[in-house]
């Protein structure tokens, strides 16, 4: 089985700081791991993954996230947020040796950052 | 190129009524998966294509719910004597079928509200 946690309903920042959206999982296998952002009324945008490699993944929009497989967790993080990164970010992830191809999501974190 | 596309965007039925939701797929992804985001929910995978594969349905809720993909393109998810409790938006993904290289790409969604 696989599943993953998101332990933050709601994350607010101000402008300019330092921004972290918490995500933790688990697999019986290795994981492939995503973050995924939707804002209002859109489908889900594909920010990055981690497949294998380097631990740091960087992606879309200066964001980036740490893949940590000792604490099983794949923060998601911005050195500096901008109001336009307010939306709600999803965590999900796929056991690389589970057939199917499913994803599974976290329960999902709100972002708001004030000017 | 052009991304996962969704029609109608939003949907409003009455209670039994039937409902047909559509997914035009990225062409070339030879996988399509639908998915459910609810308020109680959260994101709920419904339905996987893979090619000519027979279909990973383990996500379906009930029999009321079926999901075709015709020419490995087009898929159709069909909701039969819909219920209120089948509110929400409607997700459909592609991807490639790629070892290491599985990232899924959403559409907009279809808003879906049973009266």
């Amino acid at each position: 089985a696989q599943s993953v946690a998101q332990p933050e309903d709601q994350v607010n920042v101000a402008e300019g700081n330092p921004l972290t959206v918490k995500c933790t999982y688990s697999v019986s296998g290795n994981p492939y791991l995503f973050w995924y952002v939707q804002y209002p009324n859109r489908g889900l945008q594909f920010l990055l993954k981690y497949i294998t490699g380097d631990n740091l993944v960087k992606g879309s929009y200066g964001f980036e996230a740490e893949f940590n497989k000792s604490q099983t967790s794949f923060h998601l993080k911005k050195p500096s947020a901008l109001v336009s990164d307010s939306a709600l970010y999803f965590c999900a992830v796929r056991d690389m040796e589970a057939a199917g191809n499913k994803l599974t999501f976290g329960g999902g974190t709100r972002v708001l950052v004030k000017p | 190129g052009a991304g996962v596309s969704q029609s109608p965007s939003n949907k409003v039925t009455e209670k039994g009524k039937d409902v047909e939701l559509r997914c035009d797929p990225i062409s070339g992804h030879t996988a399509l998966y639908w998915y459910r985001q609810s308020l109680g929910q959260g994101l709920e995978f419904l339905i996987y294509f893979q090619g000519n594969s027979a279909p990973d349905k383990s996500g379906l809720p009930s029999d009321r719910f079926s999901a075709e993909r015709t020419g490995g393109s087009v898929s159709t998810l069909t909701i039969q004597r819909t219920q209120q409790e089948d509110s929400a938006v409607y997700l459909c993904a592609s991807s490639l079928k790629l070892a290491g290289d599985e990232t899924q790409y959403f559409g907009p969604g279809t808003r879906l509200l049973v009266l």
